[in-house]
């Protein structure tokens, strides 16, 4: 079974550019995730969907971030613009249903110069 | 608000001896304990998880004790690995509700076993 996979892997910009990150879920799982993991912390949550619908976006930085799950299964989160505190690692993770495990993908790391 | 206290930062053991790492949070509305594994470069992965109707749960090496009373939870590892150096999470979610069963992370352990 194919794990989430993400891409790129690794980004650096400059501060007020833009930058996107890509989402595959594990196939057949409705629930995807967008975390942020600073260094040295553990993964924050930013949005979580249930298929192509919002379930919980309270910590989502709503002025620079969006994020789309169009027709349910892959996903884009997208920062515009950038800031320095934006520098971490972006997490995608997928579960068949809300409850269940969440399996999480290798990450981006992005540098915000 | 930390939600989820983790402890310590950092740990150093010997091949094999037991690695300790605790946990503290402070909803009373968590009803679910995993602990992650994440690997440089990797993404995290589920290692062991506990619900609290339980005081112990043992897959192995790994063992979360759980303490519903003083709220804190803590994995074991028995007979610690050079493979087992990595970065603990312990997390914590809702059974439902308003959170929309969120998990909230620890800060997370850097294990170093030494061989």
């Amino acid at each position: 079974e194919a794990g989430v996979a993400q891409s790129p892997r690794y980004k650096i910009i400059e501060k007020r550019q833009s930058v996107a990150f890509w989402c595959n879920p594990i196939s057949g799982h409705a629930t995807l995730y967008w975390y942020q993991q600073i260094l040295g912390q553990g993964p924050k949550l930013l949005i979580q969907f249930q298929n192509n619908g919002v379930v919980d976006d309270s910590q989502l930085p709503k002025d620079r971030f969006s994020a789309e799950r169009l027709k349910g299964v892959d996903s884009t989160l997208k920062i515009q613009p950038a800031k320095l505190e934006d520098s971490a690692v972006y997490l995608c993770a997928s579960s068949l249903y809300l409850t269940d495990t969440q399996y999480f993908g290798p990450g981006t790391r992005l540098t915000v110069l | 608000q930390q939600q989820v206290k983790q402890s310590p930062q950092s740990l150093i053991v010997q091949k094999g001896g037991i690695s300790i790492i605790n946990c503290a949070y402070e909803n009373t509305a968590f009803d679910y304990f995993p602990w992650y594994q994440q690997f440089p470069g990797k993404g995290p992965a589920l290692l062991i998880a506990i619900r609290p109707d339980v005081s112990e749960k043992k897959e192995g090496r790994f063992t979360i004790s759980f303490n519903k009373s003083a709220k804190q939870f803590s994995l074991h590892i028995m007979d610690s690995q050079p493979g087992d150096s990595a970065t603990y999470f312990c997390a914590a979610r809702p059974l439902g509700g308003g959170s929309n069963y969120k998990l909230t992370f620890g800060k997370g352990t850097l294990l170093t076993v030494n061989p």
